[in-house]
Parts: structure tokens; C-alpha cells; sequence
């Protein structure tokens, strides 16, 4: 079946730095790739998603793009803050496509 | 706010017992998603439910089962509780039977605690 593997964490950053988290993906066919945040005390939420190979996923400041030659999907962001502060989470579709399997985890702080 | 609901939002209850999760859909979604999230599992999917009807299984245990009603909305029964049920149970939702590309939308999530 499909796989993810995501960086460990935690990553530690200071404010305005640059961020990358890395995903990798193994899959049948090419289904949608999903970045999910959860904040402490909170559930998850879509951060973004792709759907198809070299389509760029985006939302608050944050991108990544469906890499189909490298089987990738990095998170980045130019500039973090504070309150990026979470645990994100790499996610596809799997099992005829109705559960999601999630990435570990990675923990970002992000210090003043 | 995702448009997902769960409750309750915590709790905690004895080893033995039997408890009820509720969830309900983002409107419109006909698709309901049961995951569980456990330190040492991760994010785990149990179950999936579309238009009232079972559709996967996952990791989900014999003394745990689900339904969904015709109003769409779902619950997690689970029961005969031990120590290593104690976990953040997520419910989402989704417009379409099959997740190719369907996005899935998470609830806050209900915080189990097993004594």
C-alpha cells in the first residue's frame, strides 16, 4: 500500500528563518498529497494539498509541490513565526483511497 | 473552524466502561472518518462510513464499533475500556465515497482519558 515518511523532529528555529520539512511518498497511481497542523491543544487542520504531479500546494506563507520524479513533498516557508509554532503532519490517501496515513509528526518551535 | 463537530471535548472515565463519541459532518459531506491519535501509534484510521453505510476498516478493535445515522452524523462507541484506549479521537468529513482526491476535513477531536 501507499507510505509516507516524514523528517523527525523537533526543529527548532528562530523567527524569520527558513523552513523545511521533508516528506517522502511511496504510491499507486497519483493520488492527492495533504499537509496537516495541529496546534498545541487543538485538532488537525488542512494546511494544503496537491493533487496532481508539479501542482503547488500554498497557504499562509507556506508551499509544497507534488514531486512526482523524486516522490517528495517538502514543506517550506521563507520567514517562520512564533506562532507557526505546531506539529505538522504529511498525509495521502491510501487502501482504496478512503483512509488517510499520516507522516509521524515533526514538532516545529519557532523562538523570538 | 472546519465545520466538524465532536463532542464531547474531553473524557475521562474507568478501565471496564463504555463511552460514546459523537461526531457530526461539515454540511453536505456524506463521508464520516473515525482516527485515533495515541503517542506511541500516531494517527491511526479506524473507520469510515459514507451515506450510512460502512465502507473500511482499519485498525480498529473488536470492542470498538461505529454507525452513522440518517441525519449523517456518526458516533464511536467504545467499550470495555483499558489503560491503552486513552488517545485523541478525530472525526472527519468529506464530500465523496473514495479519498483519490476528496480533502478531508477534521473535528477538534475528543480527549479519551482511561483511569
Amino acid at each position: 500500500g501507499n507510505s509516507v515518511t516524514q523528517m523527525e523532529g523537533p526543529v527548532t528555529l528562530s523567527e524569520e528563518a527558513f523552513l523545511t520539512i521533508n516528506c517522502t511518498y511511496t504510491a499507486t497511481g497519483y493520488p492527492s498529497l495533504f499537509w496537516y497542523v495541529q496546534y498545541p491543544g487543538e485538532g488537525l487542520q488542512l494546511l494544503l494539498k496537491a493533487t496532481k504531479a508539479d501542482d503547488k500546494g500554498s497557504n499562509k506563507g507556506f508551499e509544497a509541490t507534488y514531486r512526482k520524479e523524486t516522490t517528495s513533498f517538502h514543506l517550506e516557508k521563507g520567514s517562520v513565526q512564533v506562532s507557526d509554532s505546531a506539529v505538522y503532519f504529511c498525509a495521502l490517501p491510501s487502501g482504496g483511497y478512503n483512509k488517510l496515513i499520516f507522516g509521524a509528526g515533526t514538532r516545529l518551535a519557532v523562538h523570538p | 473552524d472546519s465545520g466538524v463537530t465532536q463532542t464531547p471535548k474531553h473524557l475521562i472515565t474507568a478501565t471496564g466502561q463504555r463511552v460514546t463519541l459523537r461526531c457530526s459532518p461539515r454540511s453536505g459531506d456524506l463521508s464520516v472518518y473515525w482516527y485515533q491519535q495515541s503517542l506511541d501509534q500516531g494517527l491511526q484510521f479506524l473507520i469510515q462510513y459514507y451515506n450510512g453505510e460502512e465502507r473500511a476498516k482499519g485498525n480498529i478493535l473488536e470492542r470498538f464499533s461505529a454507525q452513522q445515522f440518517p441525519d449523517l452524523h456518526s458516533e464511536l462507541n467504545l467499550s470495555s475500556l483499558e489503560l491503552g484506549d486513552s488517545a485523541l479521537y478525530f472525526c472527519a468529513s468529506s464530500s465523496s465515497q473514495t479519498g483519490f482526491t476528496d480533502t478531508q476535513y477534521f473535528g477538534p477531536g475528543t480527549r479519551l482519558t482511561v483511569l
